[in-house]
């Protein structure tokens, strides 16, 4: 059964450095996402993405977050410079029709940084 | 704007007893709903979803949800809990142009 998968399933960074989150989509599939999720709080979405470009984004994906999908296969996040708070579960997701169709989730990478 | 509310962010009941996992949404339009579970060190896989079809939905692992427009509700149910079903389970909404908006999710303990 084809399956969203994310590398690295974790990544412990300092402060202020770069990091790029690797996800896999499932292959046939056009709508791509990433969500976080801090510990102990809701999932929340980030940025999604079609026909490349960004097709919506949140409060959250400030100038300091970016999207790209570099290949036919890959879809990555890159912080800039990370802050504490960026400590996180960082799922990605992707689905073969906008919103109100299932949308088929990565294991995540727990994100820490000190 | 929707959101999601999860009552109980720890639910834990015994093998073979009923499981019972509370939703409530808010949405200014008809939604979509969902129901996902996260297995320990493992994705969110979905459980089943609601698309103004039929109300009561059926998923997978012997789950279903039913729709209650008038309670704003899609609360998830199970006749029989196993150990199995031991995991994290998140309700979200979505409306036809939304990203999906996700509760705090609940945790499921099932006691031999």
């Amino acid at each position: 059964e084809p399956e969203v998968t994310q590398t690295p399933s974790h990544q412990v960074t300092q402060m202020g450095q770069e990091v790029i989150l690797r996800c896999v989509p499932i292959s046939n599939h056009l709508y791509f996402y990433w969500y976080r999720q801090i510990l102990g709080q809701k999932v929340e979405f980030l940025v999604s993405f079609y026909n490349n470009e960004i097709s919506e984004k949140s409060e959250i994906f400030d100038d300091q977050f970016s999207v790209e999908r570099p290949d036919g296969s890959n879809f990555t996040l890159k912080i800039r410079s990370t802050k504490l708070e960026d400590s996180a579960m960082y799922f990605c997701a992707s689905s073969d029709a906008q919103y109100g169709e299932t949308q088929y989730f990565g294991p995540g990478t727990r994100l820490l940084v000190l | 704007a929707q959101s999601v509310t999860q009552l109980g962010s720890h639910v834990s009941v015994s093998e073979g007893a009923l499981v019972l996992l509370r939703c409530n949404y808010s949405s200014s339009v008809p939604p979509y709903l969902f129901w996902y579970v996260q297995y320990p060190n493992q994705g969110l896989q979905l459980l089943l979803k609601y698309t103004s079809a039929a109300t009561l939905v059926k998923g997978i692992n012997g789950f279903e949800a039913e729709f209650k427009k008038s309670e704003t509700s899609f609360h998830l149910t199970k006749p029989s809990a196993h150990m199995s079903d031991a995991a994290e389970y998140f309700c979200a909404v979505s409306e036809r142009n939304t990203p999906l908006v996700f509760g705090k999710g609940t945790r499921l303990s099932v006691i031999a």
